[in-house]
């Protein structure tokens, strides 16, 4: 089946800095990316759309300039943190479509556990 | 715009027992509804979805979940839950936006299977 490495799973780091994740589908080209941001016991929040070769879409109240996404490729996506605070905290998952089409399921990393000190 | 409502943060189930996850939905069209599970420090895996067709959907682990229109209803079912199938889960709908699609997820909701 259709598979969604994420990597790093866990980052530990200071206050101020950049924090780059990488999101890549390995067996399916992925022309559509999503972040989400996940907060304890809470749902998936929606940060942004990836589409390979044009900008992210980001949802309202996301910080463009905050959360930098790149999808170069049909295979990969990163999202990088830009000096990071300890309220960017949380838990991010990428996932990606393995079709085009609405009934297709998405498809989940294992998610990245950020944590800033 | 598309919702979804899952009105229980929790559910308690002991091994063995069938057990029911609920999710509501709100939609103007056709629905495209699907439960992903998701595991401790992972990501969501999905399960099963509705399109069309038969109103009763299996997916995977076991898993089945049922489509009702008129309660505009798609719960989540298993005959006889396992310890292992304690996890959180969403419910989704998919709607279109902008050309493309979008996932709504619901709040979730914690499942505790107990042996």
């Amino acid at each position: 089946g259709a598979v969604v490495s994420q990597h790093p799973s866990r980052v530990i780091c200071k206050s101020g800095t950049s924090v780059k994740i990488e999101c890549r589908s390995l067996d399916f080209q992925a022309t559509t990316m999503f972040w989400y941001r996940q907060f304890p016991k809470q749902s998936l929040m929606l940060m942004a759309t990836s589409n390979e070769g044009s900008k992210a879409t980001y949802e309202q109240g996301v910080e463009k300039d905050k959360f930098l996404i790149n999808h170069a490729s049909l295979t990969l996506s990163t999202l990088t943190v830009t000096s990071a605070h300890p309220e960017d905290s949380s838990f991010y998952i990428c996932s990606a479509y393995s079709g085009s089409t609405r009934e297709q399921p998405q498809h989940f990393g294992d998610g990245t556990r950020l944590s800033i000190l | 715009a598309q919702s979804v409502a899952q009105p229980e943060d929790q559910v308690n189930v002991a091994e063995g027992n069938p057990l029911t996850v609920k999710c509501t939905y709100s939609v103007s069209g056709n629905p495209y509804l699907f439960w992903y599970v998701q595991y401790p420090n992972r990501g969501l895996q999905f399960l099963l979805k509705y399109i069309t067709g038969d109103n009763l959907v299996k997916g995977s682990y076991g898993f089945e979940a049922e489509f009702n229109k008129s309660q505009t209803s798609f719960h989540l079912k298993k005959p006889s839950a396992l310890v292992s199938d304690s996890a959180l889960y969403f419910c989704a709908v998919r709607e279109e936006e902008g050309g493309g699609f979008k996932t709504i997820f619901g709040a979730g909701t914690r499942l505790f299977v107990k042996a």
